[in-house]
């Protein structure tokens, strides 16, 4: 049982825009950032997007994040094949004194 | 731009320790915070604890409290992960990864551990 909640399961064509939700509580998302973690099938996870809203150098700016309240979302814009993999959303949680993650969507591009 | 390369896959029987490492290039790795996380097959990620090597003593979740030990080498700018008293549900691939501004921005690659008698 994963401390953030997130849908088990996105899908989109192939040009859509599509949006990851994840959900937490005031301990966690409620009093601190966010941050956005993608996996491709057989490989580490990589950042997406940091302190809510913030892009790493190399992210296209077709990944967006956003915060409000105990809640943050992902946007991907112009959705294309090789977005096809697990996302996740992670915090640190004031409570349990360590980052927690949310259980990973996985998304298919149809 | 840092790198972290990992040691390569381990089998072990269910009892026994496994120690993997993780090394670093690029960047000052005595300021780095290294994670260590896992992920159990067909799982999410789950953070384990970390240090940061100039600082010292490691910080770990408290599923791991009592079995984990997380320390690194500056001289080889190595971060090693030992895990005690193994079971098959630690059958996993770990990670190392390092952190800045409450993010981990780079990762190594994955260390698969099998735990089977």
């Amino acid at each position: 049982q994963s401390v953030l909640t997130q849908p088990p399961s996105a899908s989109g064509t192939p040009g859509q825009r599509v949006t990851i939700s994840c959900s937490g509580s005031s301990s966690n998302i409620g009093s601190n950032t966010v941050n956005w973690y993608q996996q491709l099938p057989g490989t580490a996870p990589r950042l997406l997007i940091y302190n809510n809203n913030q892009r790493p150098s190399g992210v296209p700016d077709r990944f967006s994040g956003s915060k409000s309240g105990t809640s943050a979302s992902l946007a991907i814009g112009g959705l294309q094949s090789e977005d096809e993999g697990d996302f996740y959303c992670a915090t640190w949680d004031d409570t349990l004194i360590a980052p927690v993650f949310g259980g990973g969507t996985k998304l298919t591009v149809l | 731009q840092v790198r972290l390369v990992q040691s390569g896959a381990e089998v072990k029987k269910p009892g026994s320790s496994v120690k993997v490492s993780c090394k670093a290039s690029g960047g000052s790795f005595r300021t780095f915070s290294i994670s260590w996380l896992r992920q159990a097959p067909g799982q999410g990620l789950e953070w384990m604890g970390g240090i940061i090597p100039m600082f010292g003593p490691a910080k770990y979740t408290q599923n791991f409290q009592d079995r984990l030990s997380i320390t690194a080498d500056e001289s080889t700018s190595t971060a090693y992960m030992e895990l005690n008293f193994l079971t098959s549900e630690d059958t996993a691939i770990y990670f190392c990864a390092r952190e800045q501004q409450l993010a981990l921005f780079d990762w190594g690659q994955g260390t698969l551990v099998t735990v089977s008698s």
